[in-house]
């Protein structure tokens, strides 16, 4: 199984600042995922971003908003722009590993808060 | 578009004893993938088991078995001889296997608390 970091593990940010969530895994892998889990609620997928290729959106997320960075097949950054209240959730990454057809392995999250 | 279903939010049952949380899930697709994910309050989002729809054996990791029903479009998780470690968030969650589109669609979670 993958081995994945995020930075921060939680952050309490100020509205209208943005903020940049780093996700490091610790082998090469394909897709790399980032999902937005609000209170209490399941997690919704933000973004597909993969390596060399701009990230793919899902419906409801846009990338003036979510701006999503893969340099490197372990690496990955997810920015919230301009944060409102709306905005604090528990942000998660995922990856996939190059030689698995199937598993996602998630990283431990970073919790924001905006006031 | 797939979605998944867990219609139970919250449950609590006695150390040891078993307990078993559904979902049912809704696609067109014939071949995909099924996965039980637990979510301590640490909120790290840990693999319980998965299960591959082309198979017909149900997949069993230790004191964790599903019985997957792919015509009634089923997927039940099963603990089997409950810890107080089990106590968590459980999400069921799909996973289509066509290229480009493995994104996981999860369900709304089922609360878990294992009583002392």
């Amino acid at each position: 199984s993958a081995v994945i970091s995020q930075k921060p593990s939680r952050d309490i940010c100020q509205r209208g600042t943005s903020l940049t969530i780093q996700c490091q895994v610790d082998s090469q892998v394909t897709m790399m995922f980032w999902y937005r889990q609000q209170p209490g609620q399941s997690l919704t997928l933000i973004a597909t971003a993969n390596q060399g290729s701009e990230a793919t959106y899902e419906s409801g997320f846009v990338i003036d908003k979510f701006p999503i960075s893969r340099p490197n097949l372990t690496f990955s950054t997810l920015t919230v722009s301009n944060m409102s209240p709306e905005d604090s959730s528990i942000y998660l990454c995922s990856a996939r590993q190059t030689h698995s057809t199937d598993t996602q392995y998630f990283g431990p999250g970073t919790r924001l808060t905006v006031l | 578009a797939q979605t998944v279903t867990q219609s139970q939010p919250e449950m609590s049952v006695q150390e040891a004893e078993t307990v078993t949380l559904s979902c049912t899930y809704d696609t067109s697709e014939s071949n995909y993938y099924l996965f039980w994910y637990k979510q301590p309050p640490s909120r790290q989002m840990i693999l319980v088991i998965r299960q591959e729809a082309y198979k017909q054996q149900n997949a069993t990791e230790n004191r964790f078995s599903v019985n997957f029903q792919k015509a009634a479009k089923s997927f039940s998780l099963k603990i089997s001889d409950s810890q107080l470690g089990d106590t968590a968030m459980y999400f069921c969650a799909f996973m289509n296997t066509n290229f480009g589109n493995e994104k996981l669609t999860f369900g709304t979670g089922t609360r878990l608390t294992i009583i002392p």
